[in-house]
């Protein structure tokens, strides 16, 4: 069964320091990794998209990575914002059939003043 | 340009009662699809649409009847409804299924759906 498993559940942060987000899948044959920001309340909003070929990806102060060999990919968010505070969730898609794209469950980031 | 849209954005019924959700996307996108959200998980397929009179089910399809007779609506209709089904519904639209390249998902505000 296709799998994609985000670490760590939940996560706080000071303002203006960084972190990482990680995502592990099982997803195979691959197409494409998504990462998503949602805030509470509204819909995910795409922040990066990468290929089975593509390892990194920058969205302004969000860098997605991406290590296709051990199905592992991070989010990494760089001095951190009031504004990040929200769940992230990493979307793995196979090749083969757009009904069998599998969402994490998601990180949800607070950051603090 | 509004992009995706849902309505209503709330929705309070009764169990037994029959309700429709709205979704309404401007692109043309080929694709639409229709997730549930509950705590503690994450965005579940309901039913999803590559055109205009073709869906197929997802994972969680069960209660649950989509229609697409144009391409830029697709609602879903619970026929009667239960209290499992509370829950928030998003809808989503995308060119090619998100499954190409870089091909992705554009997501409507939600509604928040309460069976009583």
């Amino acid at each position: 069964k296709n799998q994609v498993e985000q670490s760590p559940q939940s996560l706080i942060i000071l303002e203006g320091k960084n972190c990482t987000l990680q995502c592990n899948y099982t997803v195979s044959p691959f197409s494409n990794l998504r990462w998503y920001k949602q805030d509470t309340g509204r819909g995910p909003v795409s922040l990066t998209i990468m290929t089975f070929s593509e390892n990194t990806k920058s969205n302004g102060r969000y860098t997605a990575t991406l290590d296709a060999d051990t199905k592992q990919s991070s989010l990494h968010i760089t001095a951190s914002q009031l504004s990040d505070s929200a769940s992230y969730i990493c979307v793995v898609s196979p090749n083969t059939n757009a009904g069998k794209s599998t969402f994490g469950d998601g990180t949800t980031l607070t950051v603090k003043p | 340009d509004a992009g995706i849209t849902q309505s209503p954005r709330y929705k309070i019924t009764e169990t037994g009662r029959q309700v429709t959700l709205m979704c309404h996307q401007t692109w043309s996108h080929s694709y639409m699809f229709w997730y549930r959200q509950d705590l503690g998980h994450g965005l579940r397929l309901i039913y999803y649409s590559a055109a205009a009179d073709i869906t197929d089910k997802g994972e969680v399809p069960d209660g649950y009847v989509v229609s697409r007779s144009k391409t830029e609506n697709f609602p879903l209709t619970l026929e009667s409804a239960t209290r499992s089904q509370t829950s928030v519904y998003f809808c989503a639209s995308s060119v090619a299924g998100a499954i190409l390249g870089t091909d992705t998902q554009y997501f409507g505000p939600g509604t928040r759906l309460t069976v009583l």
